[in-house]
């Protein structure tokens, strides 16, 4: 089974600074997804950012990137320039592909705030 | 495009009750994943849905059932609820294997 760690339940980060979230994963897999989602107070997820296993490549989206480390299985997400809309939490999910159907797994979150 | 949507957003229920949530999945995505999130906590996999088969489930008891209709639409019903059940029941869809996209919610409460 696959296992998807949070280590920081809450961070918090100055407007226009960057901060970077941490997420590891526990896999035997090699055809996954990881993801991002962003849940504001508002509670619906919203997708921020997806990886591709296979893809070397860190993905990216405007201000928010990925540090992928297939080898170690951590996948870290960095905001840079944060703004006051970004004051959410933050869960990082795992995909397998390998199987006939395809939950996500979600870690416990990080709890970000974003201090004007 | 039309994108996820739940029904109700709220609900209140007793212990013992039974519930029917419903789910309208984006355009285009013949697949349906359901989640319960407690609180503080990630959201936990119920269960799968594609084209109209339940297509894998998580560790919940039979008392938590699906269907998902011709135009992928989908329920989830809970008999004999639970104080525990209280929680956000999220629904997923998605096209295939493909990034799920989630709806509001619905906030349900067992008193």
């Amino acid at each position: 089974a696959q296992t998807v760690t949070q280590s920081q339940p809450e961070m918090s980060v100055q407007e226009a600074e960057t901060v970077t979230l941490s997420c590891t994963y526990d896999t035997s897999e090699s055809n996954y997804y990881l993801f991002w989602y962003k849940q504001p107070p508002s509670r619906q997820m919203i997708l921020v950012i997806r990886q591709e296993a296979y893809k070397q490549q860190n993905a990216t989206e405007n201000r928010f990137s990925v540090n992928f480390q297939k080898a170690a299985k951590s996948f870290s997400l960095k905001i840079s320039d944060s703004q006051l809309g970004d004051t959410a939490m933050y869960f990082c999910a795992f995909m397998n592909l390998n199987s006939g159907n395809t939950p996500l797994v979600f870690g416990k979150g990080t709890r970000l705030s974003v201090i004007a | 495009e039309t994108g996820v949507t739940q029904s109700p957003t709220h609900l209140i229920k007793t212990r013992g009750q039974q519930v029917t949530l419903r789910c309208s999945s984006q355009s285009g995505h013949n697949t349906v994943s359901w989640y319960q999130q407690a609180l503080g906590q990630g959201p936990q996999f119920i269960f799968q849905y594609y084209r109209e088969e339940e297509n894998g489930r998580g560790n919940f008891p039979p008392r938590f059932s699906g269907l998902q209709f011709p135009n992928y639409s989908s329920e989830l019903n809970v008999n004999a609820l639970e104080l525990d059940d209280s929680a956000l029941y999220l629904c997923a869809s998605s096209s295939n294997t493909d990034t799920q996209y989630f709806g509001p919610g619905t906030r349900l409460t067992v008193l």
